[in-house]
């Protein structure tokens, strides 16, 4: 089986700008997480989506929004890029929604200018 | 939310043993443990189930203490291969049927000869 593809795998972007970023879960998972990774903060929960629905959310900005389309793949948007939102956003798929593995995927790195 | 870990870093020699707590203020449904080397994804190592099941690795233990919302992972005969940040996620319940999966900062494992 594949594994989770994200893509792009590096961004530049400068502040202001949007950016979407987009997932691909393994084959028969529903169920996509997002996470902002940054040095010394671990992985800091955005969203779950599970057969297109937002079963959970995480402390950030409504700058930061997400879906799942019906394949189960996902995108996340984030508006208004600040330099704070630098950082390494990675996905993970699973299954189901809980007491399930997560697979990652290797990361979206964004840097913004 | 965020569980803590301790210690945030460790070193060892090869051989030796280490052990890396998790602990949270919240009941949990679930702890899942995850290694991350420099540069890559975030790889599961190891989830410890509400009840006492627990799903993983033969070389790496844990335990789940419920009533203390409390887990520990337990590397014994250290090598080099275990170098990486170990991160432990907690599930909670968020509402409804919905559980969410919250890491924390990580502790950074470092093996050397």
């Amino acid at each position: 089986k594949a594994g989770v593809t994200q893509t792009p795998r590096y961004l530049i972007k400068t502040r202001g700008q949007q950016v979407t970023l987009s997932c691909s879960p393994i084959s028969g998972h529903r169920s996509v997480s997002w996470y902002q990774q940054t040095p010394g903060q671990g992985l800091q929960f955005l969203f779950e989506y599970f057969s297109e629905t937002q079963r959970n959310k995480g402390n950030f900005p409504g700058r930061f929004s997400g879906r799942q389309f019906s394949n189960s793949r996902s995108e996340m948007n984030v508006s208004t890029l600040e330099l704070g939102d630098s950082a390494l956003y990675l996905c993970a798929s699973s299954f189901a929604t809980s007491q399930e593995t997560q697979y990652f995927g290797p990361g979206t790195r964004l840097l913004v200018l | 939310q965020q569980p803590v870990q301790s210690p945030q870093a460790v070193i060892l020699r090869e051989g030796e043993d280490a052990v890396i707590n998790c602990s949270s203020s919240k009941a949990l449904y679930s702890v899942h443990w995850y290694r991350q080397k420099h540069g890559e994804a975030p790889v599961f190592l190891m989830i410890l189930l509400k009840g006492g099941e627990q799903k993983g690795h033969d070389k790496i233990s844990a335990s789940f203490n419920e009533k203390k919302q409390q887990s520990s992972l337990y590397l014994t005969a250290s090598q080099l291969s275990y170098s990486g940040t170990y991160f432990c996620g907690t599930e909670m319940h968020s509402g409804g049927s919905n559980y969410k999966l919250t890491f924390g900062k990580g502790t950074l494992l470092t093996v050397n000869p």
